[in-house]
């Protein structure tokens, strides 16, 4: 356990269907991260919150939509998504860099999202 | 551009001692992570250098060199239950990692 939960754990869902995923972090972080995990490809980078405010969108399609109410909890909200997103979807959370912790990132266990 | 390389796949005996290369390229540089992820579960943080030189934490240990962009993770006394992908990870000047595909290591009998 690293303190990180996703749920749900598997999601499948038709190109038509919305769904959220959602993750908490019980670390008392500050920062919190959405990453995407294709198949031999590097963790690519979703969407960054800081204190709650979205710092980083790395040119994310609008069919993802983050929210992050306050700073244990991040969502994801999925609409109209293409087989091509079918991938594991990674939540992480870490301490922001000026507040002098320890700058890992612990990831949550992710989703294994499949979009027929 | 950034850019991390890291071999794909590399095979090792139980027992033995196997090193894994990492070569980054950063816009600016906080440091080099190296985590460890078995199969269907999450990434489990391992090491970071930020200096020059090696950190030894048990069996593992890392080595960073910043001149030559390049770190190594080193596994001693190597344990069936060490099979599994080893991603090598820089973060940039705004604080952001960047990630390579990882090294999925085979430990044979």
């Amino acid at each position: 356990e690293t303190g990180v939960t996703q749920t749900p754990r598997h999601l499948v869902m038709g190109m038509t269907n919305k769904k959220s995923l959602k993750c908490e972090q019980h670390l008392g972080h500050n920062a919190m991260y959405w990453y995407k995990q294709s198949a031999k490809k590097p963790l690519e980078l979703m969407f960054v919150y800081n204190f709650k405010e979205q710092t980083e969108n790395n040119s994310v399609p609008s069919r993802f939509s983050p929210e992050c109410p306050n700073s244990s909890h991040l969502f994801l909200h999925l609409h109209t998504l293409q087989p091509e997103d079918s991938a594991l979807y990674l939540c992480a959370s870490s301490h922001k860099e000026s507040s002098g912790g320890a700058p890992e990132q612990f990831f949550g266990p992710g989703t294994r999202l499949t979009v027929l | 551009g950034q850019n991390i390389d890291q071999p794909t796949e590399m095979t090792a005996t139980e027992g033995a001692i196997v090193q894994i290369n990492c070569t980054y390229q950063t816009s600016g540089f906080n440091g080099l992570f190296w985590y460890q992820q078995h199969a269907g579960e999450a990434p489990t943080f391992l090491s970071y250098n930020v200096l020059d030189g090696l950190e030894e934490k048990g069996r593992f240990s890392s080595f960073l060199s910043r001149s030559k962009g390049y770190s190594y993770l080193l596994l001693k006394e190597l344990q069936m239950k060490d099979s599994a992908s080893y991603l090598c990870a820089g973060m940039d000047s705004n604080y952001q990692l960047i990630w390579g595909a990882g090294t999925k290591l085979i430990i044979k009998p």
